[in-house]
């Protein structure tokens, strides 16, 4: 079984600030990661993710997370945030291993951004 | 076309009345995933379809019935829920439930956003 353990509840940013947002998991087996960003009133949209290789991942809106195996860590980052960006923040892991739980996405509890001027 | 379409976008229902959820794609898609989240709570995965057969159900009460009629839609019946069935209801699919599929990650929809009284 994973889990997922997102380190900050609420993290408050300024405007064109730099922002990092920590992922934690715990696995037996190996996983897919997913950062994925939630709006007010929608649903979830896909950031990035990580399957294997580089594990420095690009996405969308300029985040970026690093994979360290070590650590057992995805963290999010952006260099520069904008008013936009407000939104929950969600780390996810997929086991690739067990296929009684494939297409199981795990959720951490998630990490409110709020921007401000 | 790259979008989960849900409707209706918000219900409101007795608990006694009988309605449903509808979920479409048409990405070629062929897992299909229904999931909860409460206010300020992570997606709670309720069931999996995988080329239209039920793969996965979490323990969900019976009071909430799957179907998948075909490759593009889903449907969550309901009938007789409880108050604390309100929820955002999320539909989402990807390419298959498998380590290959999964990689491209989910696309979700922007939910349906359900009372009971």
């Amino acid at each position: 079984a994973q889990s997922v353990t997102q380190l900050d509840s609420q993290v408050p940013v300024f405007e064109e600030a730099p922002v990092e947002l920590r992922c934690n998991y715990s696995s037996s087996v190996s996983v897919y990661l997913f950062w994925y960003v939630q709006y007010p009133n929608q649903g979830l949209q896909l950031l990035l993710k990580y399957l294997s290789g580089s594990t420095l991942v690009k996405g969308i809106n300029g985040f970026e997370a690093e994979f360290n195996k070590s650590q057992t860590s995805f963290h999010l980052r952006k260099p520069s945030v904008h008013i936009s960006d407000t939104a929950e923040y969600f780390c996810a892991v997929s086991d690739l291993v067990t296929t009684d739980s494939w297409g199981k996405l795990q959720f951490g509890a998630g990490t409110q951004v709020v921007v401000t001027p | 076309d790259t979008e989960v379409t849900q409707t209706p976008k918000h219900l409101v229902m007795g608990m006694t009345n009988k309605k449903s959820l509808k979920c479409e794609q048409h990405m070629g898609h062929r897992a299909m995933y229904w999931y909860k989240q409460k206010a300020k709570k992570p997606p709670e995965l309720m069931f999996v379809y995988s080329y239209e057969k039920l793969s996965i159900n979490e323990s969900v009460p019976s009071r909430f019935s799957p179907e998948c009629p075909n490759s593009s839609l889903l449907n969550l019946h309901l009938h007789a829920l409880q108050p604390e069935d309100s929820a955002l209801y999320l539909c989402a699919s990807s390419q298959d439930r498998g380590f290959g599929g999964l990689g491209y990650g989910y696309t979700f929809g922007s939910g349906t956003r359900l009372t009971v009284v």
